[in-house]
């Protein structure tokens, strides 16, 4: 049972333009979304995180969307820097009880051309 | 301050043998999460340890088993290894404070021949 869903497996854009990447969710307990980015051969990096409360999360070039009606959220990275070329992933903590499990999704691998 | 460290790297085992990963948490932080990332699953959650007790569990067999120490370094093991434990296994520290962020180790990958 995928909880949280990367259906894009890959997406391609041009550097200097906008990369959006999404995330549904299927549980509605969920209440905070983070999201990672990992370069091959090392571990996940955190970028950005948001919770319910929020619709919005910005830090600097990163932007994270939640549309908790919908259980969707989206990443928008503006300006797209030939740098960001990795794979992300969306993850959420399960919802209760104090624990630091991550449920992630598939991710999606982001090629930003020069 | 130093990040997580993860060793081995790179190991190569058969079918039937066993494995000891190590992991090694930023100073200070108390809670240390194992997960195995596998082309066809993805990203899964093993278990977590939290002041030498483990605080949640994945859904994986009893041959996965892991271990906290009073210095917060943590090891799993996996005993008689299958081709499908061909992996690469990462381990995140945090504080333990749910929702702070953890820190990933570059892994240790895993190869079952």
């Amino acid at each position: 049972d995928q909880q949280v869903k990367q259906n894009s497996p890959s997406l391609s854009v041009q550097e200097g333009r906008i990369s959006i990447l999404n995330c549904d969710y299927t549980n509605s307990m969920f209440d905070y979304f983070l999201w990672y980015k990992k370069y091959p051969a090392e571990g996940p990096t955190f970028l950005i995180s948001i919770s319910s409360i929020k619709d919005k999360n910005e830090d600097g070039r990163f932007t994270v969307f939640l549309n908790k009606s919908a259980k969707h959220l989206s990443l928008h990275i503006v300006p797209s820097q030939p740098g960001d070329s990795a794979v992300y992933f969306c993850a959420a903590p399960p919802g209760s009880g104090a624990t630091n499990k991550l449920i992630f999704g598939t991710g999606t691998l982001l090629a930003v051309q020069p | 301050k130093a990040g997580v460290t993860q060793t081995p790297r790179y190991l190569i085992k058969t079918r039937g043998q066993q494995v000891t990963l190590s992991c090694s948490p930023i100073s200070g932080h108390r809670s240390v999460s194992w997960y195995q990332q596998t082309p066809g699953q993805g990203l899964q959650f093993l278990f977590e340890y939290f002041s030498e007790t483990q605080r949640n569990k994945g859904n994986f067999p009893g041959r996965f088993s892991g271990r906290q120490f009073s210095n917060s370094r943590s090891e799993m093991n996996v005993s008689t290894l299958e081709l499908g434990d061909s992996a690469l296994y990462l381990c995140a520290s945090s504080s333990g404070l749910a929702r702070e962020t953890q820190y990933f180790g570059p892994g240790t990958r895993l190869l079952v021949l």
